[in-house]
């Protein structure tokens, strides 16, 4: 069976510090990857997707970035923390886009 | 612009006492709608996806319906652990690729 994992799963981070929160999944192969931010009040904001290995698709301009260097590993990151960067940050993923997206646990993001 | 309104807010029902939740959406070409769970802490987990208007789908105490304008999640007799956020997300073409907007849940707690 198909399993996605996300680390760590709570962060606390000084502001103007890097960050790199990467997310695995098990079981399939060429999965569509996504990661969201929740914040509190707010739906889940989608961030950037990837259809295939070095594709990565932006959905808001931001303060991060997208990687993927393997098949079924996604990586988000920042040069430099804000405060507004806070949040809870989800990984997903799916076989199609027009399939169910299953997502990991997710990591709590604290910048101080 | 595509928008995903959900309501309430926030239910609290006895154990017992059913009722509906609402995902009322705006959106050009409907590909599909899906109900997820979301625990404290945890990632969403997917529940159902409904593709037509009159399409129905139910899993134990809960049965999702969509019009052309609406979804609702039924809860028949529900228990304290049906206890959760349910998030509501609609998928239409965006750009050539379909990504999914979500709406910002509705918070239900099953007291005993």
């Amino acid at each position: 069976s198909q399993t996605i994992h996300q680390w760590p799963a709570t962060l606390v981070q000084p502001v103007g510090s890097p960050l790199s929160l990467e997310c695995t999944v098990e079981g399939t192969s060429n999965p569509n990857l996504y990661w969201y931010r929740q914040a509190a009040g707010r739906g889940l904001q989608l961030l950037f997707y990837s259809v295939g290995i070095g594709q990565i698709s932006s959905e808001v301009p931001q303060n991060l970035s997208a990687s993927r260097p393997q098949d079924r590993q996604f990586i988000l990151s920042s040069k430099k923390l804000l405060l507004s960067d806070s949040g809870f940050y989800l990984c997903a993923w799916n076989t199609a886009s027009n399939q169910p997206q299953h997502f990991g646990d997710g990591t709590r993001l604290s910048i101080l | 612009e595509d928008q995903v309104t959900q309501s309430p807010e926030a239910l609290r029902l006895q154990e017992g006492e059913s009722s509906s939740l609402n995902c009322s959406y705006t959106v050009s070409g409907l590909r599909g709608l899906f109900w997820y769970r979301q625990d404290p802490g945890k990632g969403p987990e997917f529940l159902f996806t409904l593709y037509s208007a009159g399409e129905e789908k139910e899993k134990e105490r809960l049965k999702a319906t969509l019009t052309k304008k609406e979804s609702f999640l039924h809860i028949t007799a529900p228990k304290p652990e049906d206890s959760a956020t349910y998030l509501c997300a609609v998928q239409a073409p965006t750009s050539g690729y379909s990504t999914l907007t979500f709406g910002k849940g509705t918070m239900l707690l099953v007291s005993p």
